[in-house]
């Protein structure tokens, strides 16, 4: 069965300090992979999206992630926080023959200014 | 930014009242899914269409929950008999093709509060 793991249910850094998300996922096969972010009384917003080829892939506001498949994991990244960043980060992934999300649990950022 | 436009953003009811929450999709998008998403951010997949059509819709759907899209007006969602359990943000997302790799655009949500 499919799953998405985010390990850390908070993270708290600095402004200016790089982060990184941490998603696992299960499925037998390469799912299509996503980050979303939700902001406080908003939906969400898709930040980035893989599937194949570069296994870095590029996504809006500077994030990027990288897919390892030996790892199963899609791990999100920024070089540099901003305190407009803190907001709920959800993993999530989608597979041929469904189009339904499954996302994981999120992970809440909180940037210090 | 999404374009997809949800209404009420806030629903209070009280248990065994409907509950119903409206949804306009991006221009051009005939997909249209709806999701719950609970207060431990957890989220389920509701039902899905395809313009007017139903593509999939899970167990919990079917029994208390109707949806439809019906053409040139919003999607809509009602719970026919709220419950506690049903207190939860409510998220409404169209893509265009509706394909498993296609992105989903999303609104703002509905949040409902059953009390």
């Amino acid at each position: 069965a499919q799953s998405v793991t985010q390990p850390d249910a908070r993270v708290t850094v600095s402004e200016g300090a790089s982060l990184q998300l941490r998603c696992k996922y299960s499925y037998s096969a390469t799912p299509y992979l996503f980050w979303y972010v939700q902001y406080p009384r908003q939906g969400l917003q898709l930040l980035l999206k893989y599937y194949s080829g570069d296994p870095v892939v590029q996504g809006v506001n500077s994030f990027e992630a990288e897919f390892s498949k030996s790892n199963s994991s899609f791990h999100l990244q920024k070089a540099s926080v901003h305190w407009s960043d803190s907001a709920v980060y959800f993993c999530a992934l989608t597979w041929n023959s469904n189009n339904r999300i499954f996302f994981g649990d999120g992970t809440q950022l909180v940037v210090k200014p | 930014n999404s374009k997809v436009i949800q209404t009420p953003r806030y629903l209070v009811k009280g248990q065994g009242q409907k509950a119903k929450m409206r949804c306009i999709p991006e221009k051009g998008h005939p997909v249209v899914f709806w999701y719950q998403q609970n207060k431990n951010n957890e989220f389920k997949f509701l039902i899905n269409f395809q313009n007017q059509e139903v593509l999939q819709q899970i167990d919990m759907t079917e029994k208390r929950f109707s949806a439809e899209c019906p053409s040139n007006s919003p999607c809509s969602l009602e719970i026919q008999s709220s419950e506690a359990g049903d207190s939860a943000l409510y998220l409404c997302a169209s893509s265009k093709t509706g394909g498993h790799q296609d992105t989903q655009y999303f609104g703002p949500g509905t949040r409902l509060l059953v009390l």
